[in-house]
Order: structure tokens, then C-alpha cells, then sequence
């Protein structure tokens, strides 16, 4: 079975401050793993995402991650937030079952960044 | 940023009544995906199409739901009949191949 399981269901920083998210992941297969982040209301942006190589992955608006497989974690860092950075913090696995791909999600956590 | 457009937004209906939504995903993009997404954060896979086949679908969408990918048209979701527990936010995703997914605004679904 394949669990992503995000320890953290609220964060609470300064503007200006560091931030990391924390990931763990359980899958057996090939990894597969990204971070989405969700605004209040919306959809599900992209933000990075990790297949292989490099176990640090860069991506959009500052953020990185970190990919360790000897902690079976994924955690999402950014070294200075912003107030627009507020929002719930989804981190994925794309598992393979029955014969197709499909995104197994993290229970969320919501970044409140104060100004 | 994603280019995977999804109508309506919002949509409000009775129990019983049908719940009918669309996706155009992104242009090049194979792969569509919907997922529910409820109150507490949790989401669901419900359905997913390679060019106009479906690959997988859970028992619920098989029973309650229809969808489908046409070609040329854009794909879409609908609850035959609604009931309160379909209340949800309806995501949308397209992908490339399958495993990268670029997802769409939503359809938030309230069911009275």
C-alpha cells in the first residue's frame, strides 16, 4: 500500500522567515514525487517534482525539496516566504495500480505566513 | 501554470438531479484525470482517459458517474444522480505522459 503521510497539518511563520514542510513517503515501486499548493478556493498548482537524479529539485517561486531515500522523505523547503506563500501544501506519490498512474496524496499542510 | 480549464466553477443542484462538468485539458497533453477532492483535504481518484479510452475507474464512477473524452471536445464528468456526499470540489488534471499532472481551477460541486 502506498501512503504519503505529511506530519504537520499547520505551519506558522513570519514573512522573511525559512519554512520546510515535511513528506514521508511508503511505495515499494519506482518513485515518483511532487508538491503541489493550493490557494484557498482553487485548483492544485504544480511546484517541483522528483524522479531521479539529483536529489535536490528546484521550483517555482523559490522553493526546493530534497529527496532522501534512506528517510523515505520529500520535504519542501523555501529560504524566505512571502505572505502570497499562505496557502495548504500537498505533497504527492504517483503510484502505479491497475494498470495506470495515478496520484496519491498527502494529507495537506496549510502554511499561514504572517506578516 | 496550468492551462487546463474547467467549467463551470461552481454548481449548486438538488439530490436526485444530474451534476454535469468539463475539462479541456492542456493542447498535446494524452492524459486526463479526475479526482474528488472533500472538505478535509482527502482526494479520490475517480477516473482516468488516454486519448479517448478510459484506463482505470473506481467501483462509485463505474455505478454513479459517466465520463468521457471525445476527441476534438472536451471531456467531461457527470453524476447521474446526485446526492449530499458528492458535495466536493471536482479537480480535473491533464499529463504528458502519466505521471507529471497539471491540474485545473476545480469544479466545486454543492449538493442541496
Amino acid at each position: 500500500t502506498q501512503t504519503v503521510s505529511q506530519s504537520d497539518a499547520h505551519v506558522t511563520v513570519f514573512e522573511g522567515d525559512s519554512v520546510e514542510l515535511r513528506c514521508n513517503y511508503s511505495y515499494g515501486g519506482s518513485i515518483y514525487l511532487s508538491w503541489y499548493i493550493q490557494h484557498h478556493g482553487r485548483g492544485l498548482q504544480f511546484l517541483l517534482k522528483y524522479y531521479s537524479g539529483n536529489p535536490v529539485v528546484q521550483g517555482v517561486n523559490g522553493f526546493e525539496a530534497e529527496f532522501s531515500k534512506s528517510d523515505s522523505s520529500f520535504h519542501l523547503r523555501k529560504a524566505s516566504v512571502h505572505w502570497s506563500d499562505s496557502a495548504v501544501y500537498f505533497c504527492a506519490v504517483s503510484a502505479f495500480s491497475s494498470g495506470s498512474w495515478q496520484l496519491i496524496f498527502g494529507s495537506g499542510t496549510q502554511l499561514t505566513v504572517m506578516p | 501554470n496550468s492551462k487546463v480549464i474547467q467549467t463551470p466553477r461552481y454548481l449548486v443542484k438538488g439530490q436526485g438531479q444530474k451534476a454535469k462538468m468539463r475539462c479541456i485539458p492542456e493542447k498535446g497533453h494524452p492524459v486526463v484525470f479526475w479526482y474528488q477532492q472533500n472538505k478535509n483535504n482527502e482526494f479520490k481518484f475517480l477516473i482516468n482517459f488516454q486519448n479517448q479510452e478510459v484506463l482505470q475507474q473506481i467501483d462509485m464512477t463505474e455505478k454513479r458517474f459517466s465520463a468521457e473524452c471525445p476527441s476534438n471536445s472536451p471531456c467531461s464528468l457527470e453524476i447521474q444522480s446526485s446526492e449530499a456526499g458528492d458535495s466536493a470540489l471536482y479537480l480535473c488534471a491533464s499529463s504528458p505522459g502519466q505521471n507529471e499532472q497539471y491540474f485545473g481551477p476545480g469544479t466545486r460541486l454543492t449538493v442541496l
